[in-house]
């Protein structure tokens, strides 16, 4: 089965620092999302993007946070300057047909921010 | 106000045996979706059941099942003969509305331990 690819699987960063998380979404799909989760607990939804463009975010997704899909296949997440708060698990996931239909997630980065 | 309730932060079920995790949900949307995915320990999300608001049925994927209570706005999932494998966090989650751009909230988990 075709599989979203994040990379890295782990990233340590000093605060203040900035970090992009790189994901490859499924090659056929249109619909990409970023959510975090904080040391196992709540998945909770940052952004969706679609078209090219952002189609909603949360009330996390602040000025500090950007996204961009540069290329035909990568998507990314961008933090512009890391607090301590944004270390968490953060997950790509992707959809041929947007939620209706399931999310394919990747296996996630673990950012550690110091 | 939460959107996806579930009640149960931790359950312990002996191998073989069937489990129902609860799952409670708020919308005023007369179109909205429900998922379960599961997260090992591993920590990847693995889907595993999708039930659509105007699906008649109760979907069904192996030994999984969505036990829909529309009325109830319930959507507990139930798994059949548990293994141990199956011991794992598991998130129920929602879509409100019928746009393919809707974001899906998530629960706040159930930790399934599956005891030999």
């Amino acid at each position: 089965e075709p599989e979203v690819t994040q990379t890295p699987s782990h990233q340590v960063t000093q605060m203040g620092q900035e970090v992009i998380l790189r994901c490859v979404p499924i090659s056929n799909h249109l619909y990409f999302y970023w959510y975090r989760q904080i040391l196992g607990q709540k998945v909770e939804f940052l952004v969706s993007f679609y078209n090219n463009e952002i189609s909603e975010k949360s009330e996390i997704f602040d000025d500090q946070f950007s996204v961009e899909r540069p290329d035909g296949s990568n998507f990314t997440l961008k933090i512009r300057s890391t607090k301590l708060e944004d270390s968490a698990m953060y997950f790509c996931a992707s959809s041929r047909q947007g939620t209706n239909e399931k999310l394919f997630f990747g296996s996630g980065t673990q950012l550690s921010v110091l | 106000a939460q959107k996806i309730t579930q009640t149960q932060p931790g359950m312990f079920v002996q191998e073989k045996e069937a489990v129902t995790l609860d799952c409670t949900y708020d919308t005023s949307d007369q179109s909205y979706g429900l998922f379960w995915y599961k997260q090992p320990s591993s920590g990847e999300m693995i889907f595993l059941i999708y039930q659509g608001s105007y699906d008649e049925q109760n979907a069904t994927e192996g030994r999984y099942s969505l036990n829909f209570q529309k009325a109830r706005k319930s959507a507990n999932l139930v798994i059949s003969a548990s293994q141990l494998g199956d011991s794992a966090m598991y998130f129920c989650a929602m879509r409100e509305g019928r746009n393919r751009d809707d974001k899906i909230i998530f629960g706040k988990g159930t930790r399934l331990h599956i005891l030999p």
